[in-house]
């Protein structure tokens, strides 16, 4: 049983289209994360969130909007791709907003833009 | 500005042998350091952790160790088995000085580890 899952696994789509990427997490927790893996591989936090309440919020061009609908979802919805937002984006959940807190991620999602 | 890098983008290592994994970092505020492991099409695992308070932490096989003057942790590894081959991410966050930001986590770019029969 899957515990933090991702849909969908591949996403390729043309510029200029709006897309969503669902992330679900039945472990329990009450804390949830959106990464971004760009093309030089580094891991990068986009946002988090603490029982539905927005606490972490990078530098992150505002056409990326999340949305935890209860504390086990947090989809991330991209408004008018562009070729620079091609990369794999990973889920991850904790018990605990702390980084002392085991994140567990998801299997990711690697969007492609035309 | 990366705060935290792995400069070797791979390693290959006999089995049995040990596997050094390297990383460094710039920024003074971080005082809990994690190693994630990774296999393809999966998401990263956590594998161990230290903090600054510690310069070394053992668990089985895998060692980190830290040193907080030269801003340089490591990862090692014995004996190595092929089933640890795989990306190693360090990562590293400011969890006593940060302020609210005690929950971010700052990702290195990883090193591929292969380990051969």
């Amino acid at each position: 049983d899957t515990a933090v899952s991702q849909t969908p696994k591949y996403l390729v789509t043309q510029m200029g289209n709006d897309k969503s990427i669902k992330c679900e997490q039945n472990l329990g927790h009450d804390t949830m994360y959106w990464y971004k893996q760009d093309s030089k591989k580094f891991l990068k936090i986009m946002f988090s969130y603490n029982n539905k309440e927005l606490i972490i919020n990078e530098t992150v061009p505002n056409r990326f909007s999340p949305k935890s609908p209860d504390k086990a979802h947090l989809n991330l919805h991209i408004n008018s791709l562009e070729l620079g937002d091609s990369a794999v984006y990973f889920c991850a959940s904790s018990q605990g907003r702390r980084s002392l807190n085991e994140q567990f991620f998801g299997p990711g999602t690697r969007l492609t833009v035309l | 500005d990366q705060q935290v890098k792995q400069n070797s983008p791979s390693l290959s290592v006999q089995e049995g042998r040990i596997s050094i994994l390297n990383c460094d970092y710039t920024n003074s505020m971080f005082d809990y350091f994690l190693w994630y492991k990774k296999y393809p099409a999966e998401g990263p695992t956590f594998l161990i952790s230290i903090s600054s308070i510690k310069d070394k932490n053992e668990d089985g096989r895998f060692t980190v160790f830290l040193n907080k003057s030269a801003k340089h942790l490591s990862l090692h590894i014995v004996p190595s088995q092929p089933g640890d081959s795989a990306v190693y991410f360090c990562a590293a966050s400011a969890y006593w000085s940060g302020g609210t930001s005690y929950g971010k986590l700052t990702f290195g770019q990883g090193t591929i580890l292969t380990v051969h029969p």
